[in-house]
């Protein structure tokens, strides 16, 4: 399958804990996103790679976030002290184009419950 | 602020009738929409794309259309079949730092297709 891949899919801790999500992209697509999804609502936009290079950050996204990139090839995205409301689907996406569309491809994304 | 909004959260349509879904913006100065379907458990997927210089773009099954009078969008799916039943977003391309650009999705519209 050469679709975006994330992992793990599925992530239950406890308050406090560190948690570390990893995207693959598709491979060839120098641009990655990283969305949060709550129930019932749209992604939110969280950060964006253009190679290894991080271009944007949310304001969604606090000190606690941290989201790398470092060979242009895979990202993992770090959320420390998780809280409550961390709880929710984050999704990864990539895109081979420059600019001026929205194809984004997403992975199946990874749920993360905060107990 | 700016957003990008739903009119309804869910829609049940008998299969085989055709299902219209429909969502407004605010921003103006938008000029590239998309619509996605998210189905349980997976990402996002692409279905149709629409630039601001249009009013009308068909696919497979689908339509779009966008009034920019009213800043408004709909997706519109011929003879829908059960396999359509999934969360419908549809996103607004916004420029951002560093060059780069995402999209800000609405809320989502659930479609239920009955049998």
């Amino acid at each position: 399958d050469t679709g975006v891949s994330q992992d793990p899919r599925h992530k239950i801790t406890k308050r406090g804990q560190n948690v570390t999500f990893r995207c693959d992209p598709i491979s060839e697509h120098n641009r990655l996103y990283w969305y949060r999804q709550t129930l019932g609502q749209g992604p939110e936009f969280l950060t964006y790679f253009q190679n290894e290079a991080q271009l944007e950050k949310s304001r969604l996204l606090s000190d606690r976030f941290s989201a790398e990139r470092p060979k242009g090839s895979f990202s993992t995205l770090e959320i420390q002290r998780t809280e409550q409301g961390d709880s929710a689907m984050y999704l990864c996406a990539s895109s081979p184009r420059t600019s001026g569309t929205g194809e984004l491809f997403f992975g199946e994304g990874s749920r993360l419950t905060v107990l | 602020g700016e957003s990008v909004g739903l009119h309804l959260p869910t829609l049940s349509v008998q299969e085989g009738d055709n299902s219209i879904i429909n969502c407004a913006y605010s921003n103006s100065a938008s000029d590239y929409f998309i619509w996605y379907k998210q189905e349980s458990g997976k990402g996002p997927q692409f279905i149709i794309d629409i630039r601001s210089n249009m009013d009308k773009r068909q696919g497979q099954r689908v339509t779009v259309l966008l009034n920019k009078t009213v800043k408004h969008l709909s997706l519109q799916i011929a003879a829908t079949q059960p396999g359509d039943s999934a969360v419908y977003f549809c996103a607004e391309l916004t420029p951002r730092g560093g060059g780069a650009d995402g999209l800000t999705f609405g809320k989502g519209t659930h479609l239920i297709i009955q049998p």
